[in-house]
């Protein structure tokens, strides 16, 4: 069974923190997806990947393959990027069927 | 361009009444997919399709049923509505599968009474 686990469940910063959110899962993956949802409620994918590191501005996401475990980081993190932040495995079929996280709640204090 | 978009925004049913979520996109994605959420329970997969005028089952498809007679547009019908399904809706579509991004549109809220 696919399954993902997230953690923290919820992260409090203050302003100008580094930031990490973990994410470990049970099935080899296809793509493993880190996306963003804002307190409207709207959801942006952030991230895909299947190996190594990849970055977008202050964000920053890597994966470990052989320990099924991947990382989310938001470096001199902003009120801004207060949102839930959500991890989930497309497993290791080719239809894109994603397996969410629980989702982790951070809130960043000016 | 407008993405995917997802009609209508909110709705209220009463148990046993029946509707039908519109997701459109305009990116000429040949996958796309149904999600709902609910408190402590995350995302989860309601039914998918690979393509025009195909349709699959995914983790939660139990009361629902879809179609995808146009490869722009993916609806999903709610036959008669319990108060389990009240939740948030999304849509999402993509390229193509497993390794590419999934966008998603920006929900619907339905609370069955």
């Amino acid at each position: 069974k696919n399954e993902v686990e997230q953690s923290p469940q919820n992260l409090t910063a203050q302003e100008g923190e580094f930031i990490t959110i973990n994410c470990s899962y049970s099935v080899g993956i296809s793509a493993l997806h880190w996306l963003q949802q804002h307190p409207g409620g709207g959801i942006v994918s952030l991230f895909m990947l299947s190996s190594g590191k990849k970055k977008h501005g202050r964000l920053i996401a890597t994966i470990n393959i052989q320990e099924k475990h991947s990382s989310l980081h938001i470096t001199a993190s902003h009120p801004r990027d207060s949102a839930v932040y959500i991890c989930a495995n497309a497993g290791g079929t080719s239809y894109g069927k994603l397996t969410f996280g629980q989702g982790t709640i951070l809130t960043v204090h000016p | 361009n407008a993405g995917v978009t997802q009609t209508p925004k909110f709705r209220v049913l009463k148990t046993g009444q029946s509707m039908t979520l519109l997701c459109a996109q305009d990116m000429n994605h040949e996958y796309m997919y149904w999600y709902r959420q609910d408190p402590g329970m995350g995302l989860r997969l309601i039914h998918y399709s690979v393509g025009e005028g195909t349709t699959a089952k995914g983790e939660v498809p139990d009361g629902y049923n879809v179609s995808r007679l146009k490869k722009q547009n993916f609806l999903l019908g709610l036959e008669s509505a319990a108060p389990s399904q009240t939740s948030v809706y999304f849509c999402a579509s993509s390229y193509l599968g497993g390794g590419k991004t999934q966008y998603f549109g920006p929900g619907t809220r339905l609370l069955v009474l």
